[in-house]
């Protein structure tokens, strides 16, 4: 059974913060990684994906990969209170012939003003 | 990214009836995939719809509950047969454009 961990949190940080989000997989075929951002009541919605080692930033957003270790994590620099939403990590199973999405149960991240 | 349009966003049903969830996509896509979120619980996938073949369900799901049709590559249904309330869940349509998965809007079901 493949899986994908994440501490449920809530995780809070004061706003302006840098907030870290961090996501374990047990697949090490695992190619490409995701993250999204839920907010209540909404579906889920792309921030960025990852299939590198190392960091890939997006404007306040930066992603890591570590393969050897098998964990990604995502930065939010600055943080808002519009931030504060369930952030999942997602991971491509592209086994037999495949490719799918297997999800972590998210993290809530609560920015505080 | 893809954008995809999902109907009905939300419906309360009767035990034992069935409702059919419509996704459409703006454009064509390989691969469309059906998940289910259960209340406070992450995604779970259903079943992935390829155009021209059967759906590929996953543990615990099958057709006679959830038959997915996927007449060509911008449409796909997901009906979810003889609820039951712990069919209550949103369940979301999902596509893979190559650059990131992108998710329909959701149908909130509740099942009385």
């Amino acid at each position: 059974q493949k899986e994908v961990e994440q501490n449920s949190g809530p995780l809070s940080v004061p706003e302006g913060a840098i907030a870290s989000l961090n996501c374990t997989y047990s697949d090490r075929g695992s190619q490409s990684f995701f993250w999204y951002r839920q907010y209540s009541g909404k579906s889920p919605e792309l921030i960025m994906f990852i299939y590198s080692n190392g960091d890939k930033e997006d404007g306040r957003f930066t992603a890591q990969l570590n393969k050897a270790s098998q964990y990604v994590s995502l930065l939010i620099r600055d943080s808002q209170p519009s931030d504060s939403a369930t952030y999942l990590c997602a991971v491509n199973d592209v086994t037999g012939g495949g490719n799918k999405l297997t999800f972590g149960t998210g993290t809530q991240l609560k920015v505080e003003l | 990214s893809a954008v995809i349009s999902q109907k009905p966003s939300r419906d309360i049903c009767q035990r034992g009836t069935s409702l059919t969830i419509q996704c459409q996509v703006d454009s064509q896509v390989t691969m469309m995939f059906w998940y289910r979120q259960q209340p406070g619980q992450s995604l779970t996938l259903i079943a992935t719809a390829n155009q021209g073949s059967e759906a590929t369900y996953e543990s615990g799901f099958v057709i006679d509950k959830f038959p997915i049709s996927r007449p060509n590559l911008t449409f796909s249904t997901l009906t979810v047969s003889n609820m039951s309330p712990e069919d209550s869940s949103i369940y979301l349509c999902s596509v893979d454009p190559r650059t990131g998965y992108t998710f329909g809007s959701g149908t909130r079901l509740t099942v009385v």
